[in-house]
């Protein structure tokens, strides 16, 4: 069971908005200010490693296109993407760090399925 | 181009071990902090160990603790992850990672080497 909670799966049509949502607690997402706890977002196309798409809870490395959009709230963040393209079809994993486990801290990971 | 890749991987019997390499190249491998992230077979992402740039200090998840071993040579631009004991929930792909210090995030990543326990 994974620290940082993700739905399993999302869908969407092309075209449409959809978010995926990364929970966690007081000691990691939630823990305060520190860049320690800042949130971050990897893309992992099938079969291939995965890729930083967000970092910092909203910032988009160069190249990564501006569908892709990220926020943090309390103990929770979220990722955008709006107009769903069928390359978007892949896992999502949000990151932060956990004062608890002392540990880089993953979500379960989220499936995209673009309808 | 930033690069990492991995190498070592493969078939080893339960309480066997395994000795992973990552050799960077396209920037200075010295300044960076490096980690090891695994994947089971169709599971999530799970932090496995870190190493800072000077080698120490050196952190590792509770799972792999006393078992595994992160060590570099910042002369040969490598990173290394000894695994010994390992168990059949070892298997996964390993991939080396790297993170900037004073931030929290990983890249590049390597693009992976299999790890298999099993008799």
């Amino acid at each position: 069971q994974s620290v940082l909670t993700q739905p399993p799966s999302v869908s969407g049509a092309p075209g449409q908005r959809v978010t995926i949502s990364c929970t966690g607690s007081s000691s990691n997402i939630g823990a305060g200010y520190s860049v320690h706890y800042d949130v971050h977002w990897y893309q992992q196309l099938p079969g291939t490693a995965p890729k930083l798409l967000i970092y910092g809870n909203s910032n988009r490395p160069s190249g990564v296109p501006d569908r892709f959009s990220g926020s943090k709230s309390g103990t929770s963040a979220s990722l955008a993407i709006t107009g769903l393209q069928a390359e978007d079809e892949a896992d999502y994993y949000c990151q932060s760090y956990d004062s608890s486990l002392s540990a880089w801290v993953f979500g379960g990971g989220t499936k995209l399925t673009v309808l | 181009e930033v690069q990492l890749v991995e190498s070592g991987g493969g078939l080893v019997q339960p309480g066997g071990s395994l000795r992973l390499s990552c050799v960077a190249s396209g920037f200075t491998f010295s300044n960076y902090e490096m980690n090891w992230v695994r994947q089971a077979p169709g599971k999530g992402l799970e932090w496995v160990s870190y190493i800072t740039s000077s080698g120490s200090p050196i952190y590792y998840a509770d799972s792999v603790k006393g078992r595994f071993t992160i060590s570099r040579d910042n002369a040969k631009h490598s990173l290394y992850l000894q695994m010994n004991s390992l168990r059949a929930d070892d298997t996964a792909v390993y991939y080396c990672a790297r993170k900037t210090p004073g931030t929290s995030w990983f890249d590049p990543w390597g693009q992976g080497t299999l790890v298999t326990v099993s008799s």
